[in-house]
């Protein structure tokens, strides 16, 4: 099966600095990468993702890139806020697979 | 859109009993649905894939007679916990997606918080 692999697990960065997470993934066969947002004690939300025929991706402050002969897939996200402070999940589908997640936090 | 309910947010109850959680797609028709348990400060561990009308697919270790799927409706799946044990407590969360073939978009539920006593 899939195995999804998912650094670092904790990552502490100043506010206005970027922060990138990183995933690898095993199976070939993955074709959609979703990242997830989670807050404490709240549902995982969509923040961004990225299909495999695509190798970036970017929305505001959030950018994935993708490389499939690697295998992997990152989550950058630029001038951090304090409100960027959350657990971040990567995924691989076409079986969903998470990684570990990454505790972001933000200090001001 | 694509909003997704479980109920109940919080259940507790009595060890050897079943608790039924319910999950529904309000606005759209969810092909297939995911049943995760996540334990504090760890990551989502998908338990059980369900497809409308047929029967879940289970991952690995995870223990059919004890987690009962049932997905009768492209609203509606319920995740039964039978003869539940206080290691069974933990955070439940279901996904919806309305692609049964590629495993699109996934929309989260609010998640099930099960404390056995």
């Amino acid at each position: 099966g899939e195995n999804v692999e998912q650094h670092p697990s904790t990552l502490s960065v100043q506010e206005g600095d970027s922060a990138v997470i990183k995933c690898t993934y095993s199976d070939s066969a993955s074709n959609y990468f979703p990242w997830y947002k989670q807050e404490l004690g709240k549902r995982p939300q969509l923040i961004i993702d990225i299909r495999s025929n695509v190798g970036e991706k970017k929305d505001q402050r959030i950018a994935v890139t993708l490389n499939k002969t690697a295998k992997h897939f990152s989550l950058h996200i630029t001038e951090t806020q304090p409100e960027d402070s959350a657990v971040y999940f990567c995924a691989a589908l076409t079986i969903p697979t998470f990684g570990r997640g990454t505790s972001l936090i933000v200090h001001p | 859109g694509a909003v997704v309910s479980q109920h109940p947010s919080r259940v507790i109850c009595k060890s050897g009993t079943s608790v039924k959680i319910e999950c529904r797609s309000l606005d759209f028709q969810a092909t297939t649905m995911f049943w995760y348990r996540q334990f504090p400060k760890k990551s989502l561990m998908l338990m059980a894939t369900s497809n409308e009308g047929s029967k879940a697919t289970y991952e690995q270790g995870v223990e059919k007679d004890k987690f009962l799927i049932n997905h009768a409706s492209l609203t509606l799946s319920t995740l039964t916990v039978t003869s539940a044990h206080p290691e069974d407590s933990s955070f439940y969360i279901c996904s919806a997606s309305e692609d049964r073939a590629s495993y699109n978009e996934q929309f989260f539920g609010p998640g099930t918080r099960l404390t056995v006593l």
